[in-house]
């Protein structure tokens, strides 16, 4: 069984500071690893995603996130936040089969202050 | 540039009505999914659908059926709504190639935000 937690329900940064928004899973399987984005009133759109290629993957709007094997782990960092990432960020896995089955952490807020 | 369609963003039912919830999907993907998210639960997999005329249960199906007659559509139902069904739903596809660069990334719809009176 797979299975993803999002440490953080709500996490609030000033603009122009470090994101971290952190992602452990659980997986009896080479997993792939997601992360998605879903802006107010919007369907979520994918980040970014780990398939084995590399352990550092990037993604769309500056965001990356580490796949750490010894550690469960898959955090997303942005060095420099800005307003319009203000967001809810899922976590998701899957395993490696075509079904394409994605099983979702519980989600994390992002807040920008100015 | 819509590629996942749901066909009804608000919807207010009352208990005990069926409910129907459709979502077209234009990429001729073969896997289809239907989610429901709720705060702080993230998002649940209800049923899927890996092809024409077969589906599979998710996380969470009781309450639920679908229906999947041609490749492009994937519908949700609720046989008889209860207020615990008030939810936002998402459909969402996917290749069903694992070799293809978008494997296993789902492209997803808009949402369907159901409430049950």
């Amino acid at each position: 069984a797979q299975s993803v937690t999002q440490l953080g329900s709500h996490v609030s940064v000033s603009e122009g500071a470090l994101v971290l928004l952190r992602c452990n899973y659980s997986s009896s399987v080479p997993p792939y690893l997601f992360w998605y984005v879903q802006y107010p009133n919007q369907g979520l759109q994918l980040l970014l995603k780990y398939t084995s290629a590399a352990t550092l993957v990037k993604g769309i709007n500056g965001f990356e996130a580490e796949f750490k094997k010894s550690e469960t782990s898959f955090h997303l960092t942005k060095p420099s936040a800005h307003m319009s990432d203000a967001a809810e960020y899922f976590c998701a896995v899957s395993d490696r089969s075509n079904t394409g089955k994605l099983i979702f952490g519980q989600g994390t807020t992002l807040q920008v202050k100015p | 540039d819509v590629k996942v369609t749901q066909s009804s963003r608000y919807l207010v039912k009352r208990t005990g009505e069926k409910v129907f919830l459709e979502c077209v999907q234009d990429m001729d993907h073969e896997n289809m999914f239907w989610y429901r998210q709720d705060p702080g639960l993230g998002l649940r997999l209800i049923y899927f659908s890996y092809d024409v005329k077969m589906k599979e249960k998710g996380d969470i199906p009781e309450g639920y059926s679908v229906s999947r007659e041609k490749k492009e559509r994937f519908s949700l139902i609720l046989e008889s709504a209860s207020t615990n069904q008030t939810s936002m739903y998402l459909c969402a596809s996917s290749p069903g190639d694992i070799a293809s660069s978008g494997a296993n990334v789902l492209t997803f719809g808009a949402g369907s935000r159901l409430t049950v009176l």
